[in-house]
């Protein structure tokens, strides 16, 4: 099946600081989508990304869809501390038109803050 | 803001048993998935639901597991004969509609633990 490598696996940073995390892909998928999970909760939608080379931004968050449409990454400007979580890529591939929402998750990245 | 709830949010079980986990999907949301996540490692899709049928299953999802809507408003996992290893987080998400089905809306999980 389609794997989706996340990278960094974990990112201890000072508050303020800009973070970078990415994923890649073996294959392609049609919608990238960027997840964030606190402890005891379910991954919460950041960004959701549909065409290769979009760039989308939502407050400090800006992420973008590889024109290969193989990989993605997520920019967090000026860290604060309840940034802190995982952090989880994610893909979708629809076939022949429709999609069941299938996501195929990455292994996520661990993001601490200090402040 | 409509949220997915999922009851209980820790069960406990003995292998052998079976399960049944519960979800209140939004409303509205016409598509409905279960994912598990294992401790530490990535989110799993297991399951994908409309229209009162599966619309696609991994490979995870076998015989001991099945998937119903009851009634108008729940949506449920049922696990026949649990194994040490489903001990995991599932969590239900819910979508809106085709169009916009990639914006899964997931619950905050019960946390299955088989002894």
């Amino acid at each position: 099946g389609q794997q989706l490598n996340q990278s960094p696996q974990s990112m201890f940073i000072q508050e303020g600081e800009d973070v970078s995390m990415n994923c890649t892909s073996s294959s392609i998928f049609n919608t990238w989508l960027w997840y964030k999970q606190d402890p005891g909760e379910g991954p919460v939608l950041l960004i959701a990304l549909y065409k290769a080379g979009e760039l989308t931004s939502n407050g400090r968050l800006t992420a973008q869809f590889g024109i290969t449409r193989k990989d993605s990454f997520l920019n967090i400007s000026a860290s604060i501390p309840s940034d802190v979580g995982i952090y989880f890529c994610a893909g979708q591939l629809r076939a022949g038109g429709t999609s069941y929402g299938k996501l195929t998750f990455g292994q996520g990245t661990i993001l601490t803050v200090h402040p | 803001e409509p949220e997915v709830t999922q009851t209980p949010s820790h069960q406990v079980t003995q292998m052998g048993q079976e399960v049944i986990l519960r979800c209140v999907p939004i409303s509205n949301h016409l598509y409905f998935y279960w994912y598990r996540q294992i401790l530490g490692q990535k989110v799993e899709f297991l399951v994908s639901f409309y229209n009162n049928e599966i619309s696609e299953k991994s490979e995870i999802f076998d015989d001991q597991f099945s998937v119903e809507r009851p009634d108008g408003s729940n949506f449920t996992l049922k696990i026949r004969s649990t194994k040490l290893e489903d001990s995991a987080m599932y969590f239900c998400a819910s979508s809106v509609s085709f169009a916009t089905n990639e914006k899964l809306f997931f619950g905050s999980g019960t946390q299955l633990s088989v002894l």
